[in-house]
């Protein structure tokens, strides 16, 4: 069972460059989220999106954006990559009822110089 | 801001019991209460949930204050493998409520 797939594992950029963080679910969720966890802190809501074509903002979306255009996928692009967004990324998905747990993909650790 | 708080740290003994409580003084009637782990270089794990009742899983057991402003996971027999950060988080239907919000959590030390 695939569960949450994030790619890639590991990456490097220099500031000012763009990339796209895949995440992908084989669990047919409506809900699918991106947060990012800083050295010592917890989890910091990004974006998330409740169903294809639908996004909204969370606690920290400046710098990132999503789409939604699978139920499957959803990206989170650094369009102007700045070292203030080094971190530990984390995506998410689960079913929509209050009562979902989320499943958690293995992390992408982005550095950024 | 996270809905619920919690302590930074705790330590127990292997084979202990261990309680880890949580405050969620504003929480809505509709609202769950879910427990996550963290273990060191991972993403987080599911433990458990609950609305009212306490509740029990392979994992641990869930107990819930009668008004639910605070529940305790409880870990019935610690082992090192435990040693990890233990998230409670509240979990709404509609609105803002979606949003997952994320406190610090509680970092959990078991000693051999």
């Amino acid at each position: 069972n695939a569960g949450v797939t994030q790619t890639p594992k590991f990456q490097v950029l220099k500031t000012g460059q763009s990339m796209t963080l895949q995440c992908a679910q084989d669990m047919n969720h409506e809900y699918m989220s991106w947060y990012r966890q800083d050295p010592g802190m917890g989890l910091r809501l990004i974006h998330y999106s409740v169903g294809a074509g639908i996004t909204d903002q969370g606690e920290v979306p400046n710098g990132y954006n999503v789409s939604r255009s699978t139920t499957e996928d959803f990206p989170l692009r650094l369009l102007s990559a700045a070292p203030s967004q080094t971190s530990v990324y984390f995506c998410a998905s689960s079913g929509t009822g209050n009562n979902q747990p989320q499943h958690f993909g293995d992390g992408t650790r982005l550095s950024i110089l | 801001d996270a809905k619920t708080t919690q302590p930074n740290s705790m330590e127990s003994n292997e084979e202990e019991p261990v309680h880890l409580p949580c405050n969620h003084s504003t929480i809505s009637g509709t609202d769950y209460i879910h427990w996550y782990r963290q273990l060191p270089s991972q993403g987080p794990e599911y433990v458990i949930h609950g609305l009212t009742s306490n509740v029990n899983n392979r994992m641990a057991s869930l107990a819930i204050a009668e008004d639910r402003k605070s529940s305790t996971l409880i870990l019935h027999r610690a082992t090192l493998r435990d040693a990890a950060v233990y998230y409670c988080i509240l979990r709404g239907q509609a609105g803002n409520n979606r949003k997952l919000i994320w406190g610090l959590g509680t970092s959990l030390a078991v000693n051999p």
